[in-house]
């Protein structure tokens, strides 16, 4: 199926540090979208993006997060300052109809 | 509100059966979508099968099908012939109308299952 790609694939950083994910997604999809899963946890919507705009956030979507595709490049998520609490694995998500996922970036804030 | 419930934590099969897993939903909307993926065990997650609420046929593809039940909000998925490779988390998911085919995924917390051999 079409695949979505993440960079990096790892990322270890310190508490209070800013860290930037990055996302390509499939190239004619319209939606995109973040979710974050703690391991062994549920999958969780954090945000969905639709013409250069925030469309909806979730509650796990704090003030630190931001996501932008400039110029129609990397979608992006950054976190600034990072905590504790966000290290999990974070997906992209790409869509016309079904969202396909990317493999996920794995941040452990310490 | 909406949710997603997945009640099997953990399925065991033998290779080549057929299995079932469960899901029921809630939602407000009349118009929603009902998905299935799966995250092997690498992490990767992968779309397997959609059902659309408003149509009555079961959805197939592949060896993968659905059993819609509407009235009860039930979305299960079979697997027929099951093989090795098939061994992963299941998720059932569901994203409402609202008329575009932008919006959340709810997510179930998940079924694994394991194929044996």
């Amino acid at each position: 199926g079409p695949k979505v790609l993440q960079i990096p694939s790892h990322q270890i950083i310190d508490m209070g540090q800013m860290v930037t994910l990055n996302c390509d997604p499939v190239s004619n999809h319209l939606y995109f979208y973040w979710y974050k899963q703690i391991l062994g946890q549920q999958m969780e919507f954090l945000v969905n993006f639709y013409n250069g705009k925030v469309m909806e956030k979730s509650k796990l979507f704090k003030d630190q997060f931001s996501v932008e595709r400039p110029d129609g490049s990397y979608f992006t998520l950054k976190i600034q300052p990072t905590a504790l609490e966000d290290s999990a694995v974070y997906f992209c998500a790409s869509s016309l109809h079904e969202q396909y996922f990317g493999p996920g970036t794995r941040l452990t804030v310490l | 509100a909406q949710k997603v419930t997945q009640t099997q934590t953990s399925i065991s099969v033998m290779e080549k059966t057929t299995v079932t897993m469960d899901c029921v939903y809630e939602t407000q909307d009349s118009s929603y979508f009902l998905f299935w993926y799966k995250q092997t065990a690498s992490g990767e997650i992968v779309f397997l099968i959609r059902q659309d609420s408003y149509k009555k046929e079961n959805a197939t593809v592949g060896h993968y099908s659905l059993n819609f039940q509407k009235p009860k909000s039930s979305i299960g998925l079979i697997i027929t012939a099951t093989q090795i490779e098939d061994s992963a988390v299941y998720f059932c998911a569901m994203r409402e109308g609202r008329g575009s085919a932008l919006g959340r995924l709810h997510f179930g917390a998940g079924t694994q299952l394991i194929v044996i051999p």
